[in-house]
């Protein structure tokens, strides 16, 4: 089993709350990734981090931001929640191997709901 | 574009019995292909990783095979248990960036009954 966490496990708030989804990974991992599934659906890509200070934006654009102060930590923030943003949240984490090898491990989710 | 497609999109098979998964693929240029395990709310988990010199690979009783050529991966489940029962979600890698960009299917829903 991974060591990577994402708190809370399940979230349902109102419409315009900020929130923030908390991922944290024990395994020394420099590449940190945010993505958004939706039910049936695949992947996709919201944003990602090579190390402490590099984020980037993913493949799906996203009003959410996020930030990596340390290693082990990339949470993100939605700083006015819709409808439209209910999904469930994966983080993952990789090491620092050659392009694409290196295999990614899953948090075990944040099933956001919006009302 | 590069695209990942799974089929068939969800299986329901009985307890001890086998079953394949088939994953069809246009990325291009590839790096490797990987099988994913995801139970129900919780995250994906590696099965398997093939690089493209790479025509099999087992995991206990998950074996994938790749087919490079034709851009086309198989993951056999052998005896069937009730654990099982998950989406199974086929990633393949490209080699067009330092990110190494994944491309994802929308899985398998497999369902195994006792």
């Amino acid at each position: 089993e991974a060591d990577i966490y994402q708190t809370p496990r399940y979230l349902v708030i109102g419409t315009g709350k900020k929130i923030t989804l908390e991922c944290s990974q024990t395994m020394g991992h420099d590449k940190m990734y945010w993505y958004q599934q939706d039910p049936g659906m695949e992947l996709h890509l919201i944003h990602y981090s090579y190390g402490v200070n590099s984020t980037e934006k993913g493949d799906l654009s996203s009003e959410s931001t996020v930030s990596r102060i340390r290693t082990e930590h990339f949470p993100l923030t939605l700083e006015s929640a819709r409808p439209s943003h209910t999904s469930q949240y994966l983080c993952a984490s990789s090491g620092s191997g050659g392009a694409g090898t290196d295999t990614q491990y899953f948090g075990p989710g944040t099933r956001l709901t919006v009302l | 574009k590069n695209q990942v497609e799974q089929s068939p999109q969800s299986l329901i098979i009985l307890e001890g019995k086998n079953c394949t998964l088939q994953c069809n693929y246009t990325v291009s240029p590839f790096s490797n292909l990987r099988w994913y395990k995801q139970d129900t709310g919780r995250g994906p988990v590696s099965l398997t990783i093939m690089t493209f010199s790479e025509n099999t690979k087992s995991n206990g009783r998950y074996t994938a095979t790749l087919d490079a050529d034709t851009k086309q991966s198989s993951l056999h489940i052998t005896a069937s248990q009730l654990s099982d029962s998950a989406s199974y979600i086929c990633v393949v890698s490209d080699r067009g960036s330092t990110l190494g960009r994944l491309y994802f299917g929308r899985g398998t829903q497999l369902t195994v009954w006792p």
